[in-house]
This record gives structure tokens, C-alpha cells and sequence, in this order.
């Protein structure tokens, strides 16, 4: 079954470490999408793909960037970490017509110490 | 004004009862709306879509949109303890490709 997949599930790191939260869909989409979600803020956007070489910022996209070099990846990278960056981080993924649904995968929980 | 807006409850039905969600959206966002439900500790899942002015029913499950007064609800008919959970509103942008807008979610007790 094609599914979405993330990796590692949890992840504790030192302040100013690089980090890189893996994301990967089996549906062949060509949309892709990072979020966070932290108490009272619901989910937020970070970063977003279209495509293979597209990338773009979303809400909260400082300190975070994305590189897509293939249709079924989209890795997150946090440049160097902060206590801030400490939430619970989803990919989700979409087609790019005929459905706007997001399917999410189940989630990294990324503590920064 | 946030482009979605949710009441955070909590929200108690007692079991059998029908829990209403409601969901208030601005200009900024399109006519495409989605339901979202998420347990604790889990990733959100796609309940409904609704992209028309009206109702849409899937099983005990109906989505409302009402463009004029810029709302859309969940119905949840014959409530059951495991649909104890938070439920997550989101909306597409308007002019931000396929982009969402989520609200902050609602959650929603059943009390067996």
C-alpha cells in the first residue's frame, strides 16, 4: 500500500547541532509540506514543494530549509538547532490536481535540549 | 482576524448524542474545506472534504458550508467514545496554491 513515512520518530538534540528529519511518500505526489505543531499554535507551515527543484517558505520557515531532488523526498534540515525549534514536526503530501487532500505521515518528535 | 478560526472546547457529548464542531474562515481563504481528526500522540487524518455550498454526508459523518456567513461544521450523529478527539479544521488559501490553513482544533470528549 502506498503510504508516507517519516524518520527518525524521535529525535533529542544539543542546541546548535545540525539535524535532519527524513520524509518519504510512495503515492507519487507532487505536492509536499513540513509542519509544526506546538500547544496553542496548532499546525504552522515551515516549508513546501510542488515539485522536484521547487521549494518554498512557508509561515516559520527561519532556521529550517528543504531540498527536493526526487518526487517521493522531502528532508527538513534544521541549519543549527535551537530550544524553540523543540515541537512535534509532520510531513504531509497532496496531488497536484483533481485532489487538494493532505495525507499526513506520523510525525517526528524533536526535543532540543 | 486568523484566516481559520476554531472554538478549542473541550467539548462533552454524552454517548449517542450528536457533537457539533464548528469552524469560522476570512477572505484570505478559498471555497475548499477540511475535516481533520487527531488523537493523542497521533498524526492528523483526513475525515472530510468539502468543497460546495451545503452538506456532505459520509456515514455518521456530515460536513456543512455555508459561504455567506462564512462557516463550516462537522456533524458527528451517533457519537461513540472513540471519536474522542481533537478535530482539526483547515481551509486552502486563496491565492497560496494548495496551501492550508489550520485551525487551532477542537476537542471533543464522549462521555460513554
Amino acid at each position: 500500500d502506498a503510504e508516507i513515512t517519516q524518520s527518525p520518530r524521535h529525535k533529542i538534540t544539543e542546541t546548535g547541532r545540525q539535524v535532519t528529519l527524513a520524509c518519504h511518500q510512495t503515492w507519487n505526489h507532487n505536492n509536499m509540506f513540513w509542519y509544526r505543531q506546538d500547544l496553542g499554535h496548532g499546525l504552522r507551515l515551515i516549508h513546501y514543494s510542488y515539485g522536484v527543484h521547487d521549494t518554498n517558505k512557508g509561515e516559520v520557515s527561519d532556521g529550517y530549509s528543504v531540498s527536493r531532488s526526487n518526487t517521493e523526498d522531502l528532508p527538513l534540515t534544521l541549519e543549527s538547532a535551537a530550544s524553540s525549534q523543540t515541537s512535534v514536526y509532520f510531513c504531509a503530501s497532496s496531488e497536484r490536481v483533481n485532489s487538494y487532500e493532505q495525507y499526513f505521515g506520523p510525525g517526528t518528535r524533536l526535543t532540543v535540549t | 482576524q486568523k484566516e481559520v478560526e476554531q472554538n478549542s472546547g473541550p467539548l462533552s457529548v454524552p454517548e449517542g448524542a450528536i457533537a457539533s464542531l464548528n469552524c469560522t474562515y476570512s477572505d484570505r481563504v478559498s471555497q475548499s474545506f477540511f475535516w481533520y481528526r487527531q488523537y493523542s500522540g497521533k498524526s492528523p487524518e483526513l475525515i472530510m472534504s468539502i468543497y460546495s455550498n451545503g452538506d456532505k454526508e459520509d456515514g455518521r459523518f456530515t460536513a456543512q458550508l455555508n459561504k455567506a456567513s462564512q462557516y463550516v461544521s462537522l456533524l458527528i450523529r451517533d457519537s461513540q467514545p472513540s471519536d474522542s478527539a481533537t478535530y482539526l479544521c483547515a481551509a486552502m488559501g486563496a491565492n497560496t496554491g494548495n496551501q492550508f490553513y489550520f485551525g487551532t482544533g477542537t476537542s471533543l470528549t464522549v462521555i460513554p
